[in-house]
């Protein structure tokens, strides 16, 4: 089963809008990551955030995790129609090697 | 630096068939993964591993094997393949702990 689930699966917004998109998961992890992922095209890391952080910032993203709710928000200010693609969060998990991802959440910015 | 290539970027196999994908990093990556992804779903994790000569299972390993003879390299094996196994493959590598670079993917079709 995937230890990630985005919410919402679909996300449809105007350009210059806020986008917002949320990854639960159901284990203790050592960091989140979200990921983007292009039609057809491999994934692109975005942002890792520890465990022990409670907020990450890379340009337009702002990136918060509450592990006491098993949760993580990914934020996009201000989007743009070239950041139209397919958001994913992956979590590493205590005690295993693995990265599990998630189903990922469908952007689609309008011009 | 070319970071993650995989080899072959389109694979139409009949039913039975083996073949190996193959994955290579230049990274000094101890961590590779192997992925596949299903149209509307999220990265399913089938083999990984943490160093040469260590594999492990993943999520969905049936029907694919691995081995991991030096750090660059980690090729997925299907001994017979099986329509099921139609889908786009994804190899990945990182060190411990931190974000994963993919590759731009393998679209396997098994008619």
């Amino acid at each position: 089963s995937q230890q990630g689930e985005e919410d919402p699966q679909a996300l449809s917004i105007q350009e210059g809008e806020n986008a917002t998109m949320n990854c639960s998961y159901k284990t203790s992890i050592n960091n989140l990551q979200w990921y983007r992922q292009n039609s057809g095209r491999g994934l692109v890391h975005l942002i890792l955030i520890r465990s022990n952080e409670r907020e990450k910032h890379s340009g337009r993203l702002r990136v918060t995790l509450d592990t006491s709710k098993k949760s993580s928000s990914l934020l996009i200010t201000a989007s743009r129609a070239a950041d139209t693609a397919s958001y994913s969060c992956a979590t590493g998990n205590s005690g295993t090697y693995k990265y599990i991802f998630g189903t990922g959440t469908r952007l689609k910015v309008l011009a | 630096n070319a970071g993650v290539t995989q080899t072959p970027k389109f694979q139409v196999l009949k039913t039975g068939q083996s073949m190996t994908l193959q994955c290579a990093q230049d990274m000094n990556h101890e961590y590779m993964s192997w992925y596949r992804q299903d149209p509307g779903m999220g990265l399913r994790l089938i083999h990984y591993s943490v160093g040469a000569g260590i594999t492990d299972q993943g999520e969905v390993p049936n029907g694919y094997n691995v081995s991991r003879s030096t750090t660059e390299d980690f090729p997925l094996r299907l001994l017979s393949a099986a329509p099921s196994q139609t889908s786009v493959y994804f190899c990945a590598s990182r060190d411990k702990n931190t974000e994963a670079f993919f590759g731009q993917g393998t679209r396997l079709t098994v008619v």
